[in-house]
């Protein structure tokens, strides 16, 4: 089955300071994959999309970036964070049913 | 407008009465529809999910779906405790998105 691996569970940065959410997933092959981040008493909100190696789909401007170097990696970026950048990041797999990983909480300080 | 809008409740409700939670969406042409239970700190998980028009239940969880009123709703009936989390409507607006509402919290009183 679907196995979704996410890390670190929390971290704290400093603003300015660079950023990389790591995500890889087990047993399958060629999976869609997300990243969502959620603000605080806020929905989850898509950041990224990805159908393949090397394809990124952004939903929104924002000061993250997103690549997939392997298939079953997903990596969240960041050169500068800023204090909007703090919530909960989450990778999503999808395979007709939704996959979620353990999630990210980033705090900027 | 939001893709998908939820009441923020707090909705608080007693131990063994019916919570029932709102949703509408704005994509007319959404086909799939999902309920998440999201308890704090941690990952939504799936509850429900519902195709067609009509009600689907699955024991204490009914999702109702009325797609000319772009509404989904859900019932959780004899409420426990343990219920208490906030609530994540999601909806699929094409193949690849999930569009999730801000989601519902509900408390249930002991």
């Amino acid at each position: 089955s679907q196995t979704i691996h996410q890390w670190p569970a929390t971290l704290v940065q400093p603003v300015g300071s660079p950023l990389s959410l790591e995500c890889t997933v087990e047993g399958t092959s060629n999976p869609n994959l997300y990243w969502y981040r959620q603000a605080a008493g806020r929905g989850l909100q898509l950041l990224f999309y990805s159908v393949g190696i090397g394809q990124i789909s952004s939903e929104v401007p924002q000061n993250l970036s997103a690549s997939r170097p392997q298939d079953r990696q997903f990596i969240l970026s960041s050169k500068k964070l800023l204090l909007s950048d703090s919530g909960f990041y989450l990778c999503v797999l999808r395979e007709g049913v939704t996959f979620f990983g353990q999630g990210t909480r980033l705090t900027v300080v | 407008q939001k893709e998908v809008e939820q009441n923020s409740g707090p909705l608080s409700v007693p131990e063994g009465a019916i919570a029932s939670l709102n949703c509408t969406y704005s994509d007319r042409g959404s086909q799939s529809f999902f309920w998440y239970r999201q308890y704090s700190g941690k990952s939504p998980e799936l509850i429900m999910f519902i195709y067609s028009n009509g009600d689907k239940e699955d024991g204490r969880f009914t999702a109702q779906l009325n797609k000319a009123s772009q509404y989904v709703s859900l019932l959780i009936r004899d409420s426990q405790p343990s219920d208490s989390a906030t609530y994540l409507c999601a909806v699929n607006p094409n193949d690849y998105k999930l569009s999730f509402g801000a989601g519902t919290t509900v408390t249930v009183r002991a």
